[in-house]
């Protein structure tokens, strides 16, 4: 079935960085975006950013930009996203999610991964 | 940047009642808006896409309306399993933003 398999928790201490995967199986990885969203405990969603698995062309949200790198493997069809001067705000749940359709960038999430805890402590 | 306002923030609502979430974009984006559902402790769910249409797998008691700027969506009679957080998000622009959310809850 399709679906989207996250890396386990984090904890991390300010300033350092922390990389997260996403692997994808069930589908043609290559045939739809995929896009990175957070929630902060307690708070509502946040787009962080999206990534073509095909050509690896990416698009970051304002807040993000400098601070977030999204890449991705085909051959093991696992994108990544690694943000970087981490501070205690960043403590939140991370979530990968595909677009719902394979013709446009546009469109709906339709399946999401489990979510991967990063907490932000010193 | 294109903003959602979602209202109310929260409700209280009976089994079996009819409830309804409106969703305001800052700006027109046809019909480019989803509505999700998000439990504690699990990932958002997408129920509603293009504004009306209902995802496959999940209840027609759920629909969605509007375009442009103002949307909302319906819940025809409220069950136990529907308590939950809703959220829209709109896929018109650059951002893919989120509404601040509804919390639904048992009165």
């Amino acid at each position: 079935q399709v679906q989207l398999v996250q890396s386990g928790a984090e904890m991390k201490k300010p300033g350092a960085s922390v990389k997260l995967s996403c692997k994808a199986s069930g589908y043609t990885f290559t045939s739809y975006y995929m896009h990175w969203v957070r929630q902060a405990p307690g708070q509502g969603l946040e787009w962080m950013g999206k990534i073509n698995p095909s050509g690896g062309s990416r698009s970051y949200a304002h807040k993000f930009q400098g601070r977030v790198t999204m890449t991705r493997d085909t051959s093991t069809s696992t994108v990544y996203m690694e943000l970087s001067s981490l501070r205690s705000e960043d403590t939140a749940v991370y979530y990968c999610a595909r677009v719902g359709s394979s013709s446009s960038q546009y469109d709906a999430f339709d399946i999401w991964g489990q979510g991967t805890m990063v907490t932000v402590s010193s | 940047a294109i903003q959602l306002t979602q209202s109310p923030s929260s409700l209280s609502a009976s089994v079996g009642d009819r409830v309804t979430i409106t969703c305001r974009a800052s700006q027109g984006i046809s019909s480019a808006l989803a509505w999700y559902q998000q439990k504690p402790g699990k990932a958002p769910k997408l129920l509603i896409y293009d504004a009306s249409s209902l995802e496959s797998g999940v209840p027609s008691r759920f629909s969605g309306s509007g375009s442009g700027t103002d949307f909302t969506l319906t819940i025809s009679s409220l069950q136990p399993e529907d308590f939950a957080t809703y959220y829209c998000q709109q896929f018109n622009s650059y951002s893919f933003t989120f509404g601040g959310g509804t919390k639904v809850e048992i009165k």
